[in-house]
């Protein structure tokens, strides 16, 4: 089983559409979970961190459910611009220190 | 000001042969990392500096793989004895703490490495 699982794509939504991701993780002592978003053929730039309390940040909304080692990343309001991949991320300091990416999940909005 | 630089952007290969890429973060991160990603997956771990010391290098794939960062700046990632499988966009990050903070990696534009 992959350390930290996403779904999987591509998700093709219309504009002003809502479109919710989700990841799962394994390992119980992750410490910090990030939204990260990746362009094509660019470097991957954090979206926002994640906590159990939730946050939220114009359009986009994550949350954090640590007793089921979940993590999800609501869009709102699709933009053609939010199309991307969405990478999610967990920090790991037990038994090593180490960041762990999904796969992604890739989004195309079309007008 | 300046971002994570990464050279060369783009670097091509024998099989065999050694090569080392270089990364410059941004001034003042402590912690530097690298990864390496394939197409159509996410950056996969391979070492994470904390100063001049590798916190963790288990994710290196095998011993022709090597890191370095000696003055806790600069860090290069060398590779011995290359395989096609080695073939892959090699990414670093930097970030001003590191993992025990959970602060953001600002990553480089990568290193398109091909071996041929």
């Amino acid at each position: 089983r992959k350390e930290v699982e996403q779904d999987p794509g591509p998700f093709n939504v219309p504009e002003g559409a809502t479109v919710a991701f989700n990841c799962t993780y394994s390992n119980s002592a992750s410490q910090s979970f990030f939204w990260y978003r990746q362009d094509c053929r660019k470097e991957p730039k954090l979206l926002m961190s994640v906590y159990s309390s939730g946050n939220e940040d114009g359009r986009f909304t994550a949350q954090l459910n640590r007793a089921s080692q979940y993590i999800s990343l609501l869009i709102r309001d699709s933009k053609l611009s939010d199309s991307a991949t969405y990478l999610c991320v967990v920090n790991t300091l037990t038994g090593g220190f180490k960041t762990i990416f999904g796969a992604g999940t890739r989004l195309f909005v079309k007008a | 000001g300046a971002g994570v630089s990464q050279t060369p952007s783009n670097k091509v290969t024998e099989k065999g042969k050694y090569v080392e890429l270089r990364c410059d973060p941004i001034s003042g991160h402590t912690a530097l990392y690298w990864y390496r990603q394939s197409l159509g997956q996410g950056p996969e771990f391979l070492i994470y500096f904390q100063g001049t010391g590798a916190a963790d290098d288990s994710g290196l794939p095998n011993d022709r793989f090597f890191a370095v960062r000696p003055e806790g700046s600069v860090s290069t990632l060398k590779i011995q004895r290359t395989e096609r499988g080695d073939s892959a966009v090699y990414l670093c990050a930097s970030s001003v703490l590191g993992l025990s903070s959970g602060d953001e990696q600002f990553f480089g534009p990568g290193t398109r490495l091909t071996v041929l």
